[in-house]
């Protein structure tokens, strides 16, 4: 079964500054998808950026991008210029269709982000 | 923009009454799925469906929590009887299969008394 892991619990940073959210994850896969979810306290789900494991270019979305490392099954969220409205919880994703999995997403336990005037 | 539609977006009932929770996914959308969050296990899958057949209901407590989609415009989450541990917030998703991303409605906050 496919884990998603994410080591810090809590982040802040500073507004207008640059931080880096954590996401591994196991698989012995070598075509799934890896995405980046927002919560924020209206508890709605938002997507904020996907990545296709076949791709070697990391994807990007304005403000947001990732650094996915395959070898090491990382892919961690970089936010750049950091807004007052980036605070929230996310989560980082996979999913696959191996196993008969049938692209069901995993979750990792998520990252609350602080964003400090 | 297109977007799942969950209702109702609160519920508070006591301890033994039958619960509905409905989603309408995205027009379009062949894929439907069921997730639970709490604090101590996070976001959990519970079923889904594609084309409106179960796939999987694995994450499923059976025996009160059924899962069915009548039609392409409506899928129904129901728990019968309820308890307390079912307090949480249910939420559907919608998507298509393989690169496209799920899509999540805005959640139904379940409090059981």
């Amino acid at each position: 079964a496919q884990t998603v892991t994410q080591s810090q619990p809590e982040m802040s940073v500073q507004e207008a500054e640059t931080v880096t959210l954590s996401c591994t994850y196991d698989t012995s896969e070598n075509n799934y998808y890896l995405f980046w979810y927002k919560q924020p306290p209206s508890r709605q789900m938002i997507l904020v950026i996907r990545q296709e494991a076949y791709k070697q270019q990391n994807a990007t979305e304005n403000r947001f991008s990732v650094n996915f490392q395959k070898a090491a099954k990382s892919f961690s969220l970089k936010i750049s210029d950091s807004q007052l409205g980036d605070t929230a919880m996310y989560f980082c994703a996979f999913t696959s269709d191996s196993g008969g999995s049938n692209y069901k997403l995993t979750f990792g336990k998520g990252t609350l982000l602080t964003v400090n005037p | 923009d297109a977007r799942v539609t969950q209702t109702p977006r609160h519920k508070v009932t006591e301890m033994g009454q039958e619960v509905t929770m409905r989603c309408q996914p995205i027009l379009g959308h062949n894929t439907v799925f069921w997730y639970r969050q709490t604090m101590m296990q996070g976001l959990e899958l519970l079923a889904y469906f594609r084309n409106r057949a179960p796939l999987d209901d694995s994450g499923m407590p059976k025996d009160r929590f059924s899962a069915e989609m009548p039609d392409a415009t409506l899928a129904t989450l129901k728990i019968q009887p309820s308890e307390p541990r079912d307090s949480a917030v249910y939420f559907c998703a919608s998507g298509l299969v393989k690169d496209s991303p799920q899509h999540f409605g805005d959640g139904t906050r379940l409090s059981i008394l």
